[in-house]
């Protein structure tokens, strides 16, 4: 069963344009959700996150947003920069879950000059 | 430079051997964590540990063994019962357990079977 959904595989934009990775999850009972950019053959690097209590948290070109009554999440990338081309991962943690953290499949960004 | 240091980078085994993965972080932090990435696919949590001495298994730790006898060291031994061993392995370390501070990888494994 897949708590975390990250429905699209792939996402092409233009450099200067935004960036909408999006992520839907199921389990009612996670309260944190954080953003992760991967490059090939490298770990995972931390983005940005939002705690449930919240509905939006920016952190300088990056926002992520948080509608916990449809249970989806988004990552706004605005303005997209070549350097900003990885693999986008959310994860999500449940309440008690002793930063157990649940991973979406991951999102395939590049952005085209 | 505080981090996490994985090795080696790359690892063969062979049929029937068991081999160890190293993971160090020197960021003085309590939770540590080992996933595995499989092509196309998401993070997979082997084992965590919130604290020295004390380990937990995950949601795939079949085949995996761990131990915690120091804060900054979290190895991984993949035994001959692991089947399908070849994958991108990463580990983690956190704050504490609880806490609302992200995990940090390191840059990962990568295990391949000859």
């Amino acid at each position: 069963d897949q708590q975390v959904k990250q429905n699209s595989p792939s996402l092409s934009v233009q450099e200067g344009r935004i960036s909408i990775l999006n992520c839907d999850y199921t389990n009612s009972m996670f309260d944190y959700f954080l953003w992760y950019k991967k490059y090939p053959a490298e770990g995972p690097t931390f983005l940005i996150s939002i705690s449930s209590i919240k509905d939006k948290n920016e952190d300088g070109r990056f926002t992520v947003f948080l509608n916990k009554s449809a249970k989806h999440l988004s990552l706004h990338i605005v303005p997209s920069q070549p350097g900003d081309s990885a693999v986008y991962f959310c994860a999500a943690r449940a309440l008690q879950g002793a930063q157990k953290l649940v991973f979406g499949q991951g999102t395939r960004l590049t952005i085209n000059p | 430079d505080g981090g996490i240091t994985q090795s080696p980078k790359y690892l063969f085994r062979k049929e029937g051997q068991n081999v160890t993965l190293s993971c160090e972080q020197n960021l003085n932090h309590d939770a540590m964590y080992w996933y595995r990435q499989d092509p196309g696919q998401g993070l997979r949590l082997i084992y965590y540990s919130q604290i020295v001495n004390d380990f937990q298994k995950g949601d795939i730790a079949e085949g995996y063994s761990v131990s915690r006898e120091k804060k900054e060291s979290f190895p991984l031994t993949v035994t001959s019962a692991q089947k399908n061993p070849t994958a991108f392995y990463l580990c983690a370390s956190s704050q504490g357990p609880y806490s609302n501070q992200p995990q940090h990888f390191g840059d990962g494994t990568r295990l391949s079977i000859l």
